[in-house]
């Protein structure tokens, strides 16, 4: 049973134009939501997080959107550049939970067209 | 710098050997994770500690195992039992009651394939 969907696979934009890459999660009790890039090869690296008691957090050309009564998130990315291309996960953690786990999404490829 | 080292980038092993995959860490961090990553699958977790000579389960724990006697050090071996081990493996570290709130530090992976 998937806890954190990213339900669109992949993702293609042009640059300079606006990426969006939406998550969705059904457990309640998630509290605390961050997003990582990865490239080929690579680990992920951290991007932007955002707790529950904020619907919006913003780091320069990202932007990450909470609604928690639709248990959805996404991150929005503007203006798009090249270098964004890059698979896109989500996750989730319950602070009073298992002790910070973090839980993953599959993840969505973006691409960025020049 | 701190930061993880996992070791080697690439490893090639034959049917019904066990291997171990290294990873380290100098970031003073008490928990540290294995997740796989298979097209499609994201990443799924395998086994975590939060303490030294103590881990758990993740959700694909099975055909593989852990130790962890020093806190710098997680190795994972995987054994002739996991069925299909051929995948881009990550190890992970977090100081535990931050993790929610600046996520983990992965390595840059090991990519491990069956001859």
């Amino acid at each position: 049973d998937q806890q954190v969907k990213q339900n669109s696979p992949s993702l293609s934009v042009q640059e300079g134009r606006i990426s969006i890459l939406n998550c969705d999660y059904t457990n309640s009790m998630f509290d605390y939501f961050l997003w990582y890039k990865k490239y080929p090869a690579e680990g992920p690296t951290f991007l932007i997080s955002i707790s529950s008691i904020k619907d919006k957090n913003e780091d320069g050309r990202f932007t990450v959107f909470l609604n928690k009564s639709a248990k959805h998130l996404s991150l929005h990315i503007v203006p798009s550049q090249p270098g964004d291309s890059a698979v896109y996960f989500c996750a989730a953690s319950a602070i009073g939970g298992s002790q910070g786990n973090l839980i993953f999404g599959k993840g969505t490829k973006l691409s960025v067209k020049p | 710098d701190g930061g993880i080292t996992q070791s080697p980038k690439y490893l090639f092993r034959k049917e019904g050997q066990n291997v171990t995959l290294s990873c380290e860490q100098n970031l003073n961090h008490d928990a540290m994770y294995w997740y796989r990553q298979d097209p499609g699958q994201g990443l799924r977790l395998i086994y975590y500690s939060q303490i030294v000579n103590d881990f758990q389960k993740g959700d694909i724990a099975e055909g593989y195992s852990v130790s962890r006697e020093k806190k710098e050090s997680f190795p994972l071996t995987v054994t002739s039992a996991q069925k299909n081990p051929t995948a881009f493996y990550l190890c992970a570290s977090s100081a535990t009651k931050a993790a929610p709130l600046y996520g983990y530090t992965f390595g840059s992976g090991t990519r491990l394939t069956v001859v």
